[in-house]
C-alpha cells in the first residue's frame, strides 16, 4: 500500500532532551516535507527536501533539524527541544515538488 | 504578502444538503490549487486539485469553482454525508514558489443527520 509513515504516534519528552521524528514513504517521491499543526495558525511548513542530500528551509525551521540520505526517509530531529515545540506533526510527500502531497498520520509531541 | 485563507472557519449542514466551503487567495501568480480533507486523528488527506486555466473541476460529488477575477476558490460537496465531517484546507502553489504550498487555516465542516 503506497503511505507515509511517520513514528511515533504519540511523543512525550523533557526539555532539552534529544529526540527524532522518522518518516518514510514507499512511492519513490522526490519531494518531502515537514509540518507542524497548531490551534488557529493551521499547517506550517517546517522544513522541505527537493531530493536526496537537498534540504531547504520552511517558514518555521528554528529548533529543528532534518536529513535526506535516502529517498525513501526524511526524519526530523529536535536537538534540544522546548515546550513551544509542543504540537502535532506531520510528514508529507509528493512525486515531484509543486503536485499534491501525500500526509503521514501525524506525530503529536509534548515538550514538558 | 501572499495569503491563502478561509471566510468560514466552521460550517454546520443537514445531511443531504449541498456543502459550500469557500476559500481566498491573494498572491496573483498561484496556478496551482489543492483542497484537502482532515477527518479528526488523521493527515489531511487529497480530494481534487484545480490549475489556473481551468474554471470549474468536478469530482464524485465535489466540484471546484475558481475565479481568478476575484481570487476565490470554493469546494462544493453535493448531498453531504455524515461522513464528510472534517476540517477542510485549501492550498496553494505558484510558479514563482513552486517548492512550497501554502494552506489556508481549514474549515471544520459538521454534517447533522
Amino acid at each position: 500500500e503506497a503511505q507515509v509513515t511517520q513514528n511515533p504516534r504519540y511523543l512525550i519528552t523533557v526539555t532539552g532532551k534529544k529526540l527524532t521524528v522518522t518518516c518514510s514513504q514507499n512511492m519513490n517521491h522526490e519531494y518531502m516535507s515537514w509540518y507542524r499543526q497548531d490551534p488557529g495558525l493551521g499547517l506550517r511548513q517546517i522544513y522541505y527536501s527537493m531530493n536526496v542530500e537537498v534540504t531547504d528551509k520552511g517558514d518555521v525551521p528554528e529548533g529543528y533539524k532534518v536529513s535526506r540520505k535516502e529517498k525513501r526517509n526524511f526524519p526530523l530531529i529536535l536537538e534540544s527541544p522546548s515546550p513551544n515545540q509542543t504540537s502535532l506533526y506531520f510528514c508529507a510527500s509528493s512525486l515531484n515538488p509543486g503536485e499534491k502531497l501525500f500526509f503521514g498520520s501525524g506525530t503529536q509531541l509534548s515538550v514538558l | 504578502g501572499e495569503s491563502v485563507g478561509l471566510h468560514l472557519p466552521t460550517l454546520s449542514v443537514q445531511e443531504g444538503d449541498n456543502s459550500i466551503i469557500n476559500c481566498a487567495y491573494s498572491n496573483s501568480a498561484s496556478d496551482y490549487f489543492i483542497w484537502y480533507k482532515q477527518e479528526s486523528g488523521k493527515g489531511p488527506q487529497f480530494i481534487i486539485d484545480i490549475r489556473s486555466n481551468m474554471d470549474k473541476r468536478q469530482g464524485q460529488r465535489v466540484t471546484v469553482l475558481l475565479n481568478k477575477t476575484v481570487k476565490h476558490l470554493s469546494l462544493q460537496i453535493a448531498a453531504t454525508q455524515p461522513g464528510d465531517s472534517a476540517v477542510y484546507f485549501c492550498a496553494e502553489n505558484s510558479k514563482t514558489s513552486y517548492d512550497k504550498v501554502i494552506f489556508g487555516p481549514g474549515t471544520s465542516l459538521s454534517v447533522i443527520p
